[in-house]
């Protein structure tokens, strides 16, 4: 099993949608949890972390949390052509020093 | 703030010949760097964390003496790919960890892309 998991996509969403992007994780004391976007050729940003169980909104941009389910999920609210990218879900364990990566999901959005 | 800087973004390189990659924080002491490596429509796959220092802990099946890390500052770590080889070619990424930060602040450099011919 994977430590990160993330459904590779391509995952199509028409503009103006929202986009629901989800990931799991083994490591049940994992601690803090983020969400990057990565362009093609470029290098990741980070777009949200989030360390509570619930919802953390910033803009367009939603992360939520269940350490209960190991499950954490970004919705991106009216979609814009400019959000497709590849977006990876990093998970940092307790008292670790190393984010640990899912494979990332696909997202395009569509005009 | 909290900017890493890498250079060169690109480079092409003959295969047997060596190739440094360079990663600075330019407004934050890094205690510790991450080097990445990314093919093609896959994630980024760690290959070892420095810390000022001391030797770089790589991941399995990353060999030492092929990619030689050093990080000699709290603002510099390079990353030296010896006798490059055409599988080589790849996108390779630093991060920087502000420890001021805590847990938000890993930062990523731009990226080098590097072509072994």
């Amino acid at each position: 099993q994977k430590e990160v998991e993330q459904n590779s996509g391509p995952l199509s969403v028409p503009e103006g949608a929202i986009a629901s992007l989800n990931c799991t994780y083994s490591d049940r004391v994992s601690q803090s949890f983020f969400w990057y976007r990565q362009y093609s050729g470029k290098s990741p940003e980070l777009i949200m972390s989030i360390y509570s169980n619930g919802d953390k909104e910033d803009g367009r941009f939603t992360a939520q949390l269940n350490k209960a389910s190991q499950y954490v999920s970004l919705l991106i609210r009216d979609s814009q052509p400019s959000d497709s990218a590849t977006y990876l879900c990093a998970v940092l364990g307790q008292g670790a020093q190393k984010l640990v990566f899912g494979q990332g999901t696909r997202l395009t959005i569509n005009p | 703030g909290a900017v890493v800087s890498q250079h060169p973004s690109r480079v092409i390189c003959k295969s047997g010949t060596s190739v440094k990659i360079e990663c600075r924080s330019l407004d934050f002491q890094a205690t510790t760097m991450f080097w990445y490596r990314q093919f093609p429509k896959q994630s980024l796959m760690l290959m070892a964390t420095s810390n000022e220092g001391s030797k770089a802990t790589y991941e399995q099946g990353v060999e030492k003496d092929k990619f030689l890390i050093n990080h000699a500052s709290l603002t510099l770590s390079t990353l030296t790919v010896t006798s490059a080889h055409p599988e080589d070619s790849s996108f390779y990424i630093c991060s920087a960890r502000n420890r001021g930060r805590g847990n938000y602040g890993y930062t990523f450099g731009s990226g080098t892309r590097l072509t072994v011919v």
